[in-house]
């Protein structure tokens, strides 16, 4: 069945720092991947998404490539920010479906 | 403001008790979602509905029941039959088949007492 593995965490960090945060999945046809992100205490917000290979997707600084060769989408950034501290969820929903599949999330500390 | 509405944000359920959690949008989505986060283990579907008065169960819906007698409401009843049931509930919602985005409430925290 379709699933979809994160590098497991608490991922920490100094500000300023370069982030990756690993997603692999696997999925029958050509899934949509997406990162979401919670913040405290909150529900989950989308990131960034790609819906075909070598896809793009970006907001905020953040960037994922859809990586069909080696059924990836890494999330990265630059430099972190205090404020990226969160848990990411890297997700993926197969093409004429209702259901998503979310990865376990990876919590992200930034420190001053 | 257009969104998803969770409440209660706190629930305390006793042994042997059916508790309710609401979810309401004004989006004007079709599909509507419910599911239980629990530490380290990610988001797991417990039901969605894609439409007004159907709904389809998810990988974990035992001891979950669900109604969807509006577009804008998708209660979730979380039952005696359910043994473990303190854990994080995020509702959302999306568009339709052709919008890919889903919308989260802000989440209920059910504790059992």
């Amino acid at each position: 069945g379709n699933s979809v593995t994160q590098m497991e965490g608490p991922v920490t960090l100094s500000e300023e720092a370069f982030l990756t945060i690993n997603c692999t999945y696997t999925a029958t046809g050509y899934p949509s991947l997406f990162w979401y992100v919670q913040y405290p205490g909150e529900g989950l917000q989308l990131l960034l998404k790609a819906t075909k290979a070598d896809d793009k997707g970006s907001n905020k600084g953040f960037e994922a490539t859809y990586r069909k060769e080696t059924t990836s989408f890494h999330l990265e950034k630059g430099s972190v920010q205090v404020s990226d501290s969160a848990v990411y969820f890297c997700a993926l929903l197969t093409s004429g479906t209702y259901k998503y599949i979310f990865g376990t999330g990876t919590r992200l500390k930034v420190l001053a | 403001d257009g969104g998803i509405t969770q409440s209660p944000k706190y629930l305390f359920r006793k042994e042997g008790q059916n508790v309710t959690l609401s979810c309401e949008q004004n989006l004007n989505h079709d599909a509507m979602y419910w599911y239980r986060q629990d530490p380290g283990q990610g988001l797991r579907l417990i039901y969605y509905s894609q439409i007004v008065n159907d709904f389809q169960k998810g990988d974990i819906a035992e001891g979950y029941s669900v109604s969807r007698e509006k577009k804008e409401s998708f209660p979730l009843t979380v039952t005696s039959a359910q043994k473990n049931p303190t854990a994080f509930y995020l509702c959302a919602s999306n568009p339709g088949p052709r919008n890919e985005k889903l919308f989260f409430g802000s989440g209920t925290q059910l504790s059992v007492l």
